[in-house]
């Protein structure tokens, strides 16, 4: 199994433009989920979402949309990028027990920079 | 809301105890410790949940004081792999698997 892929590892992009961070994992989870990571800071949740066509906003969800038509993939899109979503995108997956969040297992993570 | 983490570092000698403890103003469902490596994504440790059921590592042990709305990471006899930073997750009764996490605990660990 190759657990959680990301792509790509490494983005520069500029101001206003957009992209979309991709994200797959093969172990048929219910639950993927985007977090960021600012230097020095814990894990903040972006978007979530337990099943497919089934999301919803966690935390800091401005600037961001997802989308999970199928249960393997769930891609983060930017709408138009800013310096302040500067960050190491993490996507993890996880089965869901007794109403909660199992294991969640992360991706390598993307190191996105705007300038 | 995010959870409080304490302390924010801590530096120990192989063969030390740490506590590591994680609060929340919040009722809390379950409770998520993970470890993340420099440079390297979050690995899993540990679940506890309300009821006091509990998934996790063999050697890595953890409380969750329900009343209290607190976690406490415990690791024993520290080894050099412990090194990193621990960070605590919190789910809230009703929160739909939106789950918070602390600002982390860098924890350094010397021969």
């Amino acid at each position: 199994n190759a657990g959680v892929t990301q792509t790509p590892k490494f983005q520069v992009l500029k101001t206003g433009q957009s992209m979309t961070l991709q994200c797959a994992q093969d172990m048929n989870h219910e639950y993927m989920s985007w977090y960021r990571q600012d230097p020095g800071m814990g894990l903040r949740l972006i978007h979530y979402s337990v099943g497919a066509g089934i999301t919803d906003q966690g935390e800091v969800p401005n600037g961001y949309n997802v989308s999970r038509s199928t249960t393997e993939d769930f891609p983060l899109r930017l709408l138009s990028a800013a310096p302040s979503q500067t960050s190491v995108y993490f996507c993890a997956s996880s089965p869901l027990l007794a109403g909660t969040t199992d294991t969640q297992y992360f991706g390598p993570g993307t190191r996105l920079t705007v300038l | 809301q995010q959870p409080v983490q304490s302390p924010q570092a801590v530096i120990l000698r192989e063969g030390e105890d740490a506590v590591i403890n994680c609060s929340s103003s919040k009722a809390l469902y379950s409770v998520h410790w993970y470890r993340q490596k420099h440079g390297e994504a979050p690995v899993f440790l540990m679940i506890l949940l309300k009821g006091g059921e509990q998934k996790g590592h063999e050697k890595i042990s953890a409380s969750f004081n329900e009343k209290k709305q607190q976690s406490s990471l415990y690791l024993t006899a520290s080894q050099l792999s412990y090194s990193g930073t621990y960070f605590c997750g919190t789910e809230s009764p009703g929160s739909n698997n939106d789950m918070r996490f602390g600002a982390g605990t860098r924890l350094t660990v010397k021969p």
